[in-house]
């Protein structure tokens, strides 16, 4: 069975800094999707960005970017010039792409706090 | 265009009750699922559905029931609540077969408490 690791409960960063929230994962498929999601207070979950797991190349929504790193099973995200408003819990989750299967595997999340 | 629904928002139980958590979206959506969301546990799937008439199990679905008779509609039966289904649920739904859409939409979830 697939599973979904994010080993970091809480991070914090300074306004304007750079930071990496971590996740793993454990598959024995080759193609599968993985995802970041955001949830602010309002515990709506926004998607923040895909990765399709047979494109190599990372992919990059503005201020935010991943490193796929697939032979390791690393699925980290980059958040740039943070600001106040990516504070939020943070979800990694995994979706193999097999078209019989619909199942989205989640990680525990990792609390960002972003500080003025 | 809604998006994906929930109601109600906010819902007090006594053990011992039951009832059904509405879900509906409007995209036209193959794809749907139920999750709870406990402290420190993540997302995790309760039932989910391909297409209408079809519902399968998640990791946790006992104590729960779905129904799928339309595209549009994925109610979440709960038959006799219990404290530990004391949660924040959420319904989502995605396109489906379509691979390079392939994205969950979340509703706003429903807090459900159970006394």
């Amino acid at each position: 069975a697939q599973t979904v690791t994010q080993s970091q409960p809480e991070m914090s960063v300074q306004e304007a800094e750079t930071v990496t929230l971590s996740c793993t994962y454990d598959t024995s498929e080759s193609d599968y999707y993985l995802f970041w999601y955001k949830q602010p207070p309002s515990r709506q979950m926004i998607l923040v960005i895909r990765q399709e797991a047979y494109k190599q190349q990372n992919a990059t929504e503005n201020r935010f970017s991943v490193n796929f790193q697939k032979a390791a099973k690393s699925f980290s995200l980059k958040i740039s010039d943070s600001q106040l408003g990516d504070a939020a819990m943070y979800f990694c989750a995994y979706r193999s792409a097999d078209s019989g299967t619909y199942k989205y595997i989640f990680g525990t999340g990792t609390r960002l706090k972003v500080l003025a | 265009n809604a998006g994906v629904t929930q109601t109600p928002k906010f819902q007090v139980l006594k053990t011992g009750q039951s009832m059904t958590l509405q879900c509906a979206q409007d995209m036209n959506h193959e794809y749907m699922s139920w999750y709870r969301q406990d402290p420190g546990m993540g997302l995790r799937l309760i039932h989910y559905s391909v297409g209408a008439g079809i519902t399968d199990q998640g990791e946790v679905p006992n104590g729960y029931n779905v129904s799928r008779s339309t595209t549009e509609d994925f109610p979440l039966r709960l038959l006799s609540a219990a404290p530990s289904q004391t949660s924040v649920y959420f319904c989502a739904s995605s396109p489906g077969r379509t691979r390079t859409r392939e994205t969950q939409y979340f509703g706003p979830g429903t807090r459900l408490l159970v006394l």
